[in-house]
């Protein structure tokens, strides 16, 4: 069964929304999530390392006042993007286990009209 | 510059040939891992290797680490139409470095 859970796998909306994905390790605690963004046809490129109780590590290029990362707590981890535009539109996944990603979500296909 | 290459970028092949994907890098890994992805979900994780010269098997599915611990390649026999799907390497350069992947093979696999 799926070890790691994110929610919700498709959203569609209006240019200027704010869109919130959650990532859930369901039988672990996990310190440690990573968010990936993949256009079609392509590999995952790394968005940012979510720390639980500290602020998100992001890689270069990316926004960290567009892609807001929380990590509260020791099971869920979420994505916020704000005020998404077209371009923000890509499939968005995470993933847990320890240091080295080992389990990922479904993925979450973000749509800006 | 990508730090993990691989080859080819896509495969289609008709069902019951041999097939074999490579990931290369010139950085040395302390792991690395082989994912498929099918269209709309996320990656499954197939092997993770450590050592270098490792082979693992996993069915039809034979993995390989390089020597060197440089790159790696992942063989099929036999493909079948299940085997479709976006291949994609990833490694870490220690144990505590973040995972980053390479731009992964599309494979086909025609009945």
């Amino acid at each position: 069964g799926a070890v790691v859970s994110q929610h919700p796998s498709r959203v569609i909306c209006k240019s200027g929304t704010s869109v919130k994905i959650e990532c859930r390790s369901l039988d672990f605690q996990a310190t440690t999530m990573f968010w990936y963004r993949q256009f079609p046809k392509q590999s995952l490129m790394l968005m940012a390392t979510s720390n639980e109780g500290s602020k998100a590590t992001y890689e270069q290029g990316v926004e960290k006042d567009k892609f807001l990362i929380n990590h509260a707590s020791l099971t869920l981890s979420t994505l916020t993007v704000t005020s998404a535009h077209p371009e923000d539109s890509s499939f968005y996944i995470c993933s847990a286990g320890g240091v080295q990603p080992q389990h990922f979500g479904d993925g979450t296909r973000l749509s800006i009209l | 510059t990508q730090l993990l290459e691989q080859s080819p970028q896509f495969l289609s092949i008709q069902e019951g040939e041999n097939l074999t994907v490579y990931c290369n890098s010139s950085s040395v890994f302390s792991s690395l891992q082989w994912y498929r992805q099918e269209p709309g979900e996320g990656p499954v994780l197939l092997v993770t290797v450590v050592t270098g010269g490792e082979v693992k098997k996993l069915k039809r599915l034979t993995f390989q680490f390089g020597d060197a611990r440089k790159d790696s390649s992942l063989h099929i026999t036999a493909a079948q139409p299940g085997d479709t799907g976006l291949y994609l390497c990833a490694g870490a350069r220690t144990s505590y470095d973040k995972v980053i992947f390479g731009p992964g093979t599309s494979l086909s696999v025609i009945p």
